[in-house]
């Protein structure tokens, strides 16, 4: 399967843990993103890598949070120290950019639910 | 800042029936893009459909097609002989055009769509 796929699919942890999610892109794609999308709410962007280079980081987006993405390839969402505010779903999608502001379509990963005990 | 409002928080349609969803949009921008996405129950998100802000003509893919009026702000999705397989939550999403951007999708609050036998 070459679609997007995200490791773990469920992390339940107690509060003050630390956590890391693992997304790999689809394998030609050069841009990956994250989301989080909580209960009844529509997917919010986290941030952004074009290759290796994060580019953007939402505010949302503490100094509790970060993430990689060595070689351009898969990335890793780390986060530190817990809260039960970050109980959500993880979304991982990539594109392939063929031209800035192209509008590329981003394919979604299944995700990754975090709950925060 | 862009905000994307959908204002139906469910809907339900029967087998077969026709049925459209509402989103509204607002943004100063003036190129764009527009989609939708649909989540089903405990799968991962996939393109339905989308559409460039700068053409007139309203977008279709098979049985999904936009109503998009870009005065009005407004980006409404129908979805014709509807099927089970339509069972799901639908987001509409927004993206600026333009180059250094991140291509990041700003989404709605969603509508979860139940299709009856």
């Amino acid at each position: 399967d070459t679609g997007v796929s995200q490791d773990p699919r469920h992390k339940i942890t107690k509060r003050g843990q630390n956590v890391t999610f693992r997304c790999d892109p689809i394998s030609e794609h050069n841009r990956l993103y994250w989301y989080r999308q909580t209960l009844g709410q529509g997917p919010e962007f986290l941030t952004y890598f074009q290759n290796e280079a994060q580019l953007e980081k939402s505010r949302l987006l503490s100094d509790r949070f970060s993430a990689e993405r060595p070689k351009g390839s898969f990335s890793t969402l780390e986060i530190q120290r817990t809260e039960q505010g970050d109980s959500a779903m993880y979304l991982c999608a990539s594109s392939l950019a063929v031209s800035e502001g192209a509008g590329d379509t981003q394919y979604f990963g299944p995700g990754t639910r975090l709950t925060v005990l | 800042a862009q905000t994307v409002t959908q204002s139906q928080p469910e809907m339900s349609v029967q087998e077969a029936e026709t049925v459209t969803l509402s989103c509204t949009y607002d943004t100063s921008e003036n190129n764009y893009y527009l989609f939708w996405y649909k989540q089903p129950p405990s799968r991962q998100m996939i393109l339905v459909i989308r559409q460039e802000a700068y053409k007139q003509q309203n977008a279709t893919e098979n049985r999904f097609s936009v109503n998009f009026q870009k005065a009005a702000k407004s980006f409404s999705l129908k979805i014709s002989d509807s099927q089970l397989g339509d069972t799901a939550m639908y987001f509409c999403a927004f993206m600026k055009r333009g180059a250094y951007n991140t291509d990041k999708l700003i989404f709605g609050t969603g509508t979860r769509l139940q299709v009856f036998p």
